[in-house]
């Protein structure tokens, strides 16, 4: 059975501070994709990032950066410089043939 | 990316009523839906999985009869929440896919129920 664990609740940083969200994940498939989302206060879902299983070069998006290590099946998502705009809930997410499996979200305040 | 709409965006509606909630692919053709149920400070939860043409799949602990789910084409799927309980208040969301794109699906903007 696929599963997703972000142990991390919620998160208070200052702004500027860097902020790394934690994700784990369990599955037997060989090949899927993994996810990460941020749902502000409205809901709706945003795009932050896909990875398949097969590609664990590590990624930088402006002040994002995510590191995947299939050896301890994480996906970690790091803010650098925190901003106040970036207070949300993030979620990683695990796809296997497009069925999503959500963890349970961090939630992360940035006070200025 | 691709775009899915859902609508309505909130709806509040009284308890033992139905309310339908709509879920299009705009710019393309989606031969799988699903939809996922989100209770205030909680995660999505996958309520069932629906394909064109045939019946949906319910996850387990997921009533049929109460969320009724018809994806009648290629573009369009709907969750019917059928005798609403305040209970019932949650989140909706879909997402849809093509089997071209494979592993990639979209988000619908999802529709806040809440029954009163």
């Amino acid at each position: 059975a696929q599963k997703v664990t972000q142990a991390q609740t919620e998160i208070s940083v200052v702004e500027k501070e860097d902020v790394t969200l934690d994700c784990v994940y369990e599955t037997r498939d060989t090949t899927y994709y993994l996810f990460w989302y941020k749902q502000p206060p409205s809901g709706e879902l945003v795009f932050l990032i896909r990875r398949n299983s097969f590609d664990e070069q590590n990624e930088i998006s402006g002040r994002y950066s995510w590191n995947f290590q299939k050896s301890t099946s994480s996906f970690n998502f790091t803010i650098t410089a925190s901003q106040v705009v970036d207070s949300a809930v993030y979620f990683c997410a695990l796809s296997d043939f497009n069925k999503f499996y959500f963890g349970s979200g961090t939630k992360l305040n940035v006070k200025p | 990316g691709a775009v899915v709409s859902q609508h309505p965006s909130r709806v509040i509606c009284k308890s033992g009523t139905s309310v339908k909630i709509e879920c299009r692919s705009l710019d393309f053709q989606a031969t799988t839906m699903f939809w996922y149920r989100q209770f205030p400070k909680q995660s999505l939860m996958l309520m069932a999985t629906s394909n064109e043409g045939s019946k949906a799949t319910y996850e387990q602990g997921v009533e049929k009869d109460k969320f009724l789910i018809n994806h009648a084409s290629l573009t369009l799927s709907t969750l019917t929440v059928t005798s609403a309980h305040p209970e019932d208040s949650s989140f909706y969301i879909c997402s849809a896919a093509t089997g071209a794109l494979n592993t990639e699906a979209f988000f619908g903007q999802g529709t806040r129920l809440t029954v009163v």
